[in-house]
């Protein structure tokens, strides 16, 4: 069956290191997103893509960056991680053909100590 | 700016019993989708129903309705014969421009606890 995956699905890192994040998913959607989910917000929007070579920045960027050089996966780096970048974080993507439904993976919990 | 406000950050309702969340959403846009998602304790977001705002029609998926308003920008939630499983986290959606569902916006979220 097709499906999204996340890994790590928990993970304990340092301020300062770099964080990757993977998102992978297998049915061939267009459109992937990242989001991040803390208490009082709900999900804010990371960065997104609508295909392949296409990244563009959502409405919380800052200090994170991503790469889409296939269709199937959109990974996430924190390039300095930071105490403030504690979250949840989702994965979601959706066909790209407009007025679907977007698809989530299960969430990688982030530590940043 | 897009916006979507969800006013009650927890509601209880007994099993068996109907429960309404709210949602009001703000846009400039004709044709677009909104979106409920449940997120429960496993905390996967999960799609409970979605509606075309051209559409007069009310969105329906089993014990879950929708009521959609579109000249007051409100997309309440009914769910009927409330079950234990329904205890999750409720979250309504909207894409922020656009007729498209390509990016969402998502309100802060509802609370909900099921008991017996």
């Amino acid at each position: 069956d097709a499906e999204i995956t996340q890994s790590p699905r928990h993970k304990i890192t340092e301020t300062g290191r770099q964080v990757t994040l993977a998102c992978h998913q297998t049915w061939n959607h267009n459109n992937m997103f990242w989001y991040r989910q803390d208490l009082g917000h709900g999900l804010r929007l990371i960065h997104y893509s609508y295909g392949v070579q296409d990244t563009n920045k959502g409405e919380v960027s800052d200090g994170y960056s991503v790469s889409r050089s296939n269709t199937e996966d959109l990974p996430l780096t924190l390039e300095s991680a930071a105490s403030s970048q504690t979250s949840v974080y989702f994965c979601a993507s959706s066909p790209g053909t407009g007025g679907e439904t977007q698809y989530f993976g299960p969430g990688t919990r982030l530590l940043v100590l | 700016a897009q916006t979507v406000t969800q006013s009650q950050p927890e509601m209880s309702v007994q099993e068996a019993e109907t429960v309404t969340l709210s949602c009001t959403y703000d846009t400039s846009e004709n044709n677009y989708y909104l979106f409920w998602y449940k997120q429960p304790p496993s905390r996967q977001m999960i799609l409970v129903i979605r509606q075309e705002a051209y559409k007069q029609q009310n969105a329906t998926e089993n014990r879950f309705s929708v009521n959609f308003q579109k000249a007051a920008k409100s997309f309440s939630l009914k769910i009927s014969d409330s079950q234990l499983g329904d205890t999750a986290m409720y979250f309504c959606a909207f894409p922020p421009k656009g007729g498209t569902a390509s990016k969402l916006t998502f309100g802060t979220g509802t609370r909900l606890q099921v008991t017996l």
